[in-house]
């Protein structure tokens, strides 16, 4: 099955500095990448995905890039603001319709003022 | 915004008793889930459902168990409660053709 690795486990920057997460999979069929977000008390959500035959994503601050050679893919979120402070999760699923998301443990983003 | 809804929200419970999770969603998805995430944030997928009377085990072995009568319903069971069931239990679901897993807000539940 899929597993997934996320690093790094918690980040700290100031505010307006980038913050970038990364993530490798190791199922070669998998094609479908997303980033969710975990704000304390709340569950996780959607924030950005991407597709294995696109490389690059880019939602306004955030952009997600995808290395299928190299089966890693990356969160970056730039200028960041103290309400991008949360757990972020990136997840891998393949294309078949009976499978599932595996999602990596998380990283913790703490943005300080 | 997400139609998935999850109650109770915070729940203590003695060690012993019987405590159903329920979970609900309004967007007539097929495809519904249940994660586990312990204090370390990880989540691990402990029931999931296809459909209607569909119900296949996670990833992670659970003691609870779940049930799919209606679309829109996917409650989680615990029949006699114990301290290492103290978690926070996770309700999402999707469209079978779509790729967006909407979650709920969460139950956190203590058994003591």
């Amino acid at each position: 099955g899929e597993n997934v690795e996320q690093h790094p486990s918690t980040l700290s920057v100031q505010e307006g500095d980038s913050a970038v997460i990364k993530c490798t999979y190791s199922d070669s069929a998998s094609n479908y990448f997303p980033w969710y977000k975990q704000e304390l008390g709340k569950g996780p959500q959607l924030i950005i995905d991407i597709r294995s035959n696109v490389g690059e994503k880019k939602d306004q601050r955030i952009a997600v890039t995808l290395n299928k050679t190299a089966k890693h893919f990356s969160l970056h979120i730039t200028e960041t603001q103290p309400e991008d402070s949360a757990v972020y999760f990136c997840a891998a699923r393949s294309n078949s319709g009976y499978s599932t998301l595996t999602f990596g443990k998380g990283t913790m983003l703490l943005v300080s003022p | 915004e997400a139609d998935i809804y999850q109650t109770p929200r915070y729940l203590v419970i003695g060690t012993g008793k019987k405590i159903t999770l329920e979970c609900s969603q309004t967007m007539g998805h097929d495809k519904m889930y249940w994660y586990q995430q312990d204090p370390g944030m990880e989540l691990h997928l402990i029931h999931y459902s296809y459909g209607v009377n569909s119900t296949e085990k996670g990833d992670l072995s659970s003691e609870s168990t779940v049930s799919r009568i209606r679309t829109e319903h996917f409650p989680l069971t615990l029949e006699s409660a114990r301290p290492s069931h103290t978690s926070q239990y996770l309700c999402a679901s999707r469209r079978v053709s779509g790729n967006t897993i909407y979650f709920g807000e969460g139950s956190w539940l203590t058994v003591v």
